[in-house]
């Protein structure tokens, strides 16, 4: 049983450019979560989607960062316009369900480099 | 929102010794994990743990809700339990799905 797909597993932008990071849940969870880690810094969530609805974005900057998760296919967050200081890694975790009883599993993350 | 406290910050051991590693949260909660970031910066799950008590090989973790602490034994440790030890709690009530993580134990292991 595959574990928590994301991909690519490294990204290099050069400043004003778009990033798509792509997160494939554990087979059977249809609960996804993005986090992110900043240099030197702990890790924060950004979003909670189940298919083809935002659950909870109250950690996403509130420009230039979009999340989705279709009906068919990956879970994609999207950075427009990407400046140095979203230099990072980027998390990917998914549930069964939610609530009590629906531990989280992480994906290898993707480290975005912003040149 | 919840806070969530880890002690302690650093942690130097000689391979073979035990430590155990705290994390205080400020609220109920729904759920509670452990996790170990390994230094290629993988998220490992160790436990899901949000009241009693587990163990797994040389861990184990015990989580006391009504007094709001969870604790992680590491015994006998050895050079690959180096990393970050992460605490993250999901607040109770409807705050589903988002988990608050504490700002970690950094463990070196020396041989």
């Amino acid at each position: 049983n595959a574990g928590v797909m994301q991909n690519p597993r490294h990204l290099v932008r050069r400043r004003g450019q778009e990033a798509r990071l792509r997160c494939s849940p554990m087979k059977g969870h249809s609960h996804v979560y993005w986090y992110r880690q900043l240099p030197e810094e702990g890790l924060k969530f950004m979003v909670y989607l189940q298919k083809e609805n935002i659950i909870d974005e109250s950690g996403m900057p509130k420009e230039r960062f979009s999340a989705e998760f279709p009906k068919e296919g990956p879970s994609i967050l999207r950075i427009q316009q990407v400046v140095r200081g979203d230099s990072a890694a980027y998390f990917c975790a998914s549930s069964r369900g939610q609530g009590r009883g629906n531990e989280q599993f992480f994906g290898p993350g993707t480290r975005l480099t912003v040149l | 929102g919840i806070q969530v406290e880890q002690s302690p910050p650093d942690l130097i051991l000689q391979e073979g010794a035990n430590s155990t590693l705290r994390c205080n949260f400020s609220d109920s909660v729904n759920n509670l994990q452990w996790f170990h970031q390994n230094p290629w910066g993988q998220l490992i799950n160790l436990f899901y743990i949000p009241s009693g008590t587990k163990q797994n090989g040389r861990l184990s973790a015990t989580t006391v809700a009504t007094e709001r602490y969870s604790l992680l034994y590491i015994s006998s440790s050895q050079t690959t339990d180096s990393g970050v030890y992460f605490c993250a709690v999901e607040k109770g009530g409807t705050s589903y799905g988002k988990l608050t993580f504490g700002q970690g134990t950094i463990l070196t292991v020396h041989p």
